[in-house]
């Protein structure tokens, strides 16, 4: 699986929007991009995934660039609850692969 | 989304005795479930591949022999910790896939808080 590249943290006021980034110049064709948060002591919870197109959930949106090396998780209007560490994952879909997880993005959504 | 749920949440135990967490997915199948090891303040790092039926695959440094895994049928899968020692004390967390589904996304479960003592 490619690798990602994610800023270690990040702050944001509540009632903002979040935007985390995520580069992953690697990627290749047959590959999604998922996106996974924790919050603390939990179990990772699915947010959202997408292959080349934007893609828009009740959680969030998901920007990808047109080169596909890139793209932005948006928490539209972020809350204190959306403090956790959030992980971009690039893998290729299907029933029996892992997800392989980085070192994610620490969101501090603050009043 | 679909339910993976883990039990115990949290055990205690002491050196040198063997320790059973479940993970089971209560309203759809899973020929693959995954489990994840995480030490505080590091990511989740994957342990071994659970499948259906057959034997689970480790990922590399994991010993088989150590940390036992069964997924006898298409919702539950365990994981053994044997002869647990102090350095065994992390957060275990389960995932499992849909199988056939539509949706590829993995659901975890809430995590086995270990502490060994």
């Amino acid at each position: 699986d490619a690798k990602t590249t994610q800023p270690p943290s990040m702050d944001c006021a509540e009632g903002r929007a979040a935007n985390l980034p995520c580069n992953h110049s690697t990627i290749s064709g047959n590959e999604y991009v998922y996106w996974y948060r924790q919050i603390h002591s939990q179990g990772p919870q699915y947010i959202i995934h997408g292959l080349k197109n934007n893609e828009t959930n009740e959680m969030a949106s998901l920007i990808i660039t047109e080169d596909r090396k890139s793209s932005t998780l948006i928490l539209p209007h972020a809350t204190l609850r959306d403090t956790a560490v959030y992980y971009c994952i690039v893998r290729v879909t299907g029933g029996g692969n892992k997800l392989t997880f980085g070192t994610g993005t620490q969101l501090k959504v603050e009043l | 989304g679909a339910v993976v749920s883990q039990h115990p949440s949290r055990v205690i135990c002491k050196s040198g005795t063997s320790v059973k967490i479940e993970c089971r997915s209560l309203d759809f199948q899973a020929t693959t479930m995954f489990w994840y090891r995480q030490f505080p303040k590091q990511s989740l790092m994957l342990m071994a591949t659970s499948n259906e039926g057959s034997k689970a695959t480790y990922e590399q440094g994991v010993e088989k022999d150590k940390f036992l895994i069964n997924h006898a049928s298409l919702t539950l899968s365990t994981l053994t910790v044997t002869s647990a020692h102090p350095e065994d004390s992390s957060f275990y967390i389960c995932s499992a896939r849909l199988t056939g589904g539509r949706n590829t996304e993995a659901f975890f479960g809430q995590g086995t808080r270990l502490t060994v003592v």
